[in-house]
């Protein structure tokens, strides 16, 4: 089983959309979770950190359920330049990023 | 851009052959990572590299080594290239082998072997 499983996707949504990924993790023992954005054939870039409490960044908002071992993230008001692929990601305590395989979202005008 | 740096962009090899990859860290960054993406997947940990000491090591055969010198610039050596090597190498970055240490990720090397 995997470490952290999410939806493929692809999600394709007309500009002004709410659309919203979800992923579950198997370690229970994984301290810190983010979302990771990576646009086609470049390297991954830091979107997000995941609290319990929530995180909201603008129009972006991320989730954290530990008890069911879940994280969510929102995107609202969807644009063209949102289209990419989004990586769930748990850190373990050994400072290992541990990646879904990601959700890929295409915005259309 | 993150100041990670990698080389070469894209390189191509044959099965057996040996490869070595590099990476230089974002100043200030003792800490280097490395990762490896197949096509449709996540990056998948390879190891983690601490101020020149091996900081960790994910499910990757032994034939996948690495090495981090005194200015915190790293390589990665893949010795026996298979077909299945073939992917999208990234390096990350960060301050200290924390938790709470962002990793910011180099551009890549994309490694086709034939």
């Amino acid at each position: 089983r995997k470490e952290v499983e999410q939806d493929p996707g692809p999600f394709n949504v007309p500009e002004g959309a709410t659309v919203a990924f979800n992923c579950t993790y198997s370690n229970s023992a994984s301290q810190s979770f983010f979302w990771y954005r990576q646009d086609c054939r470049k390297e991954p870039k830091l979107l997000m950190s995941v609290y319990s409490s929530g995180n909201e960044d603008g129009r972006f908002t991320a989730q954290l359920n530990r008890a069911s071992q879940y994280i969510s993230l929102l995107i609202r008001d969807s644009k063209l330049s949102d289209s990419a692929t989004y990586l769930c990601v748990g850190l373990t305590g050994a400072n290992n990023l541990f990646f879904g395989t990601g959700t890929r979202l295409t915005v259309i005008p | 851009e993150t100041g990670v740096t990698q080389s070469p962009t894209h390189l191509i090899k044959t099965r057996g052959q040996q490869v070595t990859l590099r990476c230089s860290s974002q100043s200030g960054h003792n800490t280097v990572s490395w990762y490896q993406q197949a096509l449709g997947q996540g990056p998948q940990f390879i190891f983690q590299y601490y101020r020149e000491e091996e900081n960790g090591r994910g499910n990757f055969p032994p034939r996948f080594s690495g090495l981090q010198f005194p200015n915190y610039s790293s390589e990665l050596n893949v010795n026996a290239l298979e077909l299945d090597d073939s992917a999208l190498y990234l390096c990350a970055s960060s301050l200290e082998a924390s938790s709470t240490d962002t990793q910011y990720f180099g551009p890549g090397t994309r490694l086709t072997v034939l």
